[in-house]
């Protein structure tokens, strides 16, 4: 059973440019969560997607969004990046019935804003 | 405002010892906490949990406890191995359809 995939691993942006970043969950998950992970900051929670629609949104500004697709495929998108936008964005996805918590998670878009 | 709190940003044992990591959290609403794993260029993955109804469970090395009064969790692994260096996440989450909040993280160092 293939994981969480997330793509690009890697990518370098120029601050006021926007960046896009993908995940494919675990075939028959229909939750994704998203989370920013900067040193010291731990993993903060940006948002969560079930069923096409946002469910959960973290405290993040407006500069941060997502969707996600049919086929359960979600996108964030940031735009007019900041140098403090530079993190590991992680991707994370789940069956939800159970409503355990346990999150599958990828190994990360690592951004960096020059 | 943060839900989830561990106050030890890193902890070192050596190989053998028993490692306790801390976690508090402030939310009463809480159903779940989970303890999650990562190295580093690694995605975090799944370690134990346990239910807000339970007060310790118990997986091999690794063991959870939750002292709901004072809304206070730890993880116990014994015997520690240099294996289990990378860090150890605490999170949790409340009713169906919430999400899950996590700790800023506890970096562990097993020396051999």
């Amino acid at each position: 059973k293939a994981g969480v995939t997330q793509t690009p691993r890697y990518l370098i942006k120029t601050r006021g440019q926007q960046v896009t970043l993908s995940c494919s969950p675990i075939s028959g998950h229909r939750s994704v969560s998203w989370y920013q992970q900067t040193p010291g900051q731990g993993l903060q929670f940006l948002f969560e997607y079930f069923s096409e629609t946002q469910r959960n949104k973290g405290n993040f500004p407006g500069r941060f969004s997502g969707r996600q697709f049919s086929n359960s495929r979600s996108e964030m998108n940031v735009s007019t990046l900041e140098l403090g936008d530079s993190a590991l964005y992680l991707c994370a996805s789940s069956l939800d019935s159970a409503n355990t918590g346990e999150l599958f998670f990828g190994e990360g878009s690592r951004l960096t804003v020059l | 405002d943060q839900q989830v709190k561990q106050n030890s940003p890193s902890l070192s044992v050596q190989e053998g010892r028993i490692s306790i990591l801390n976690c508090d959290y402030t939310n009463s609403m809480f159903d779940y906490f989970l303890w999650y794993k990562k190295y580093p260029a690694e995605g975090p993955t799944f370690l134990i949990s346990i239910s807000s109804i339970k007060d310790k469970n118990e997986d091999g090395r690794f063991t959870v406890f939750l002292n709901k009064s004072a809304k206070h969790l730890s993880l116990h692994i014994v015997p520690s191995q240099p294996g289990d260096s990378a860090v150890y996440f605490c999170a949790a989450k409340g009713q169906a359809g919430t999400a899950l909040i996590f700790g800023k993280g506890t970096t562990l160092s097993v020396s051999s």
